[in-house]
Order: C-alpha cells, then structure tokens, then sequence
C-alpha cells in the first residue's frame, strides 16, 4: 500500500518558474523524503526531513514539514528543463523497526524550455 | 564500484514461464530493498534484506515470489508462473549500515529490470 499521496499528480511550468509538490501521509514518521525518477530511471535521492525539523534546503529545493497536518512540500525554485522528472515522496513509518519506506504516487512535472 | 546494478534491464516473457531478476548493492550497504512500480504509480514496497536475513515481506509478495540473498552480497528475486499483472518495473535498492538517525535508510536505487509478461 501506498501511505503517501502526491498532489498535483502532474505539473507544467516554463522555465525559471518556481514548482511547488505537496505529499500527504497517514501515519506517524521518524523522516520524510524526496526522491526523483527520469523516465525509465530508477529513483535518486534528493533531500531527507526528520520529524523534528519545520524546514530544509538544499540548493534550489527547499522541503517543509507539518506532523500536525501530517503533510509536506517540495519547493523547486528557479526551474529547469533538466528538472523534468517525477518526485515522490517517501516516509519512514517507524513501526517495529523496519528500514523500509513507503513511496507516494508521485507528482509528474514538466518544465517547458 | 559505482552503484546498484540490476540485471537484466528488460525480460520479455510468455505468461506461465519463470523470471529471474539479479541486483549487486553497493559493496558497503548491508539492506537491500526490492520494489515493484507499474505505469503512473510510486514504487511499492516488496521485501528488504539486513545482511542474509530477510527482514520483512510485504503481503503484495505472493508464493509466486521468492526472493533470496545467500551471502549477504547480491540478491536475486524470482518469479514463477508469470501472469500478465506481473509486468512492471522491478527496482532494488540498498542502503548503508547504522541507524535512521545517521541517515541509514537513506536508498540508493538501481535503474531497475523491466519485465513484460505476453
């Protein structure tokens, strides 16, 4: 099962525009994180959140959290046509133990040139 | 050693045959993860490996599946009988030593092996 859910699940913007993805989830985290997949790619991480952090950046990505609202952003400033991927968000469920981690069914965007 | 590799990268097969997926982790990671993502979806959770040792399975893992990692190094994730809702993108990752707090479960993913069952 899916605990995340992207939204939008697609996004098209010119370039230099900024793109904003939220992910929600159900259950609590110990981290929440971001990953992006070029088509036909696997994933590559891009940024990880601990529960206990509001906000984090990391060149032009900039991710905030909400435990209250059990929700997350992923803020892509200044666009490029090389940032045309998909982004999922990924939570770590923190039940038993487990190292696995639990996938949304990402946001698709488009950056035109 | 440069990442994960799967192997093959596509497997075109007749339903009711047997498919074998290899992937070799990073050398130092002792978790190794197998997902499955089919067409517009996230990846979804199969089964992670500490080391030898099967750790957990995700109920999307029928008997048809089996998935093994002798020596703690590569692993193989085999599936028999194939039907036609088997076709998707199998992924393997892998992740390093220590605990989520340093980042453990932070995965590196390969660039996964395509299976399409006729």
């Amino acid at each position: 099962s899916q605990q995340g859910e992207e939204d939008p699940q697609a996004l098209s913007i010119q370039e230099g525009e900024n793109a904003t993805m939220n992910c929600s989830y159900k259950t609590s985290i110990n981290n929440l994180q971001w990953y992006r997949q070029n088509s036909g790619r696997g994933l590559v991480h891009l940024i990880l959140i601990r529960s206990n952090e509001r906000e984090k950046h990391s060149g032009r990505l900039r991710v905030t959290l909400d435990t209250s609202k059990k929700s997350s952003s992923l803020l892509i400033t200044a666009s490029r046509a090389a940032d045309t991927a998909s982004y999922f968000c990924a939570t770590d469920p923190r039940m038993d133990s487990s190292y696995k981690l639990i996938f949304g069914s990402g946001t698709r965007l488009l950056v035109r040139p | 050693d440069t990442g994960v590799s799967q192997d093959p990268r596509h497997k075109i097969t007749k339903r009711g045959q047997n498919v074998t997926f290899r992937c070799d982790p990073i050398s130092e990671h002792n978790r190794l993860y197998w997902y499955r993502q089919t067409l517009g979806q996230g990846p979804e959770f199969l089964t992670y490996f500490q080391n030898e040792a099967q750790l957990e399975k995700s109920r999307l893992l029928s008997d048809r599946f089996s998935a093994e990692r002798p020596k703690g190094s590569f692993s193989t994730l085999e599936i028999q009988r194939t039907e036609q809702g088997d076709s998707a993108m199998y992924l393997c990752a892998s992740s390093r030593p220590g605990t989520v707090s340093s980042g453990a479960n932070v995965l590196t993913f390969g660039a996964g092996s395509r299976l399409t069952v006729l």
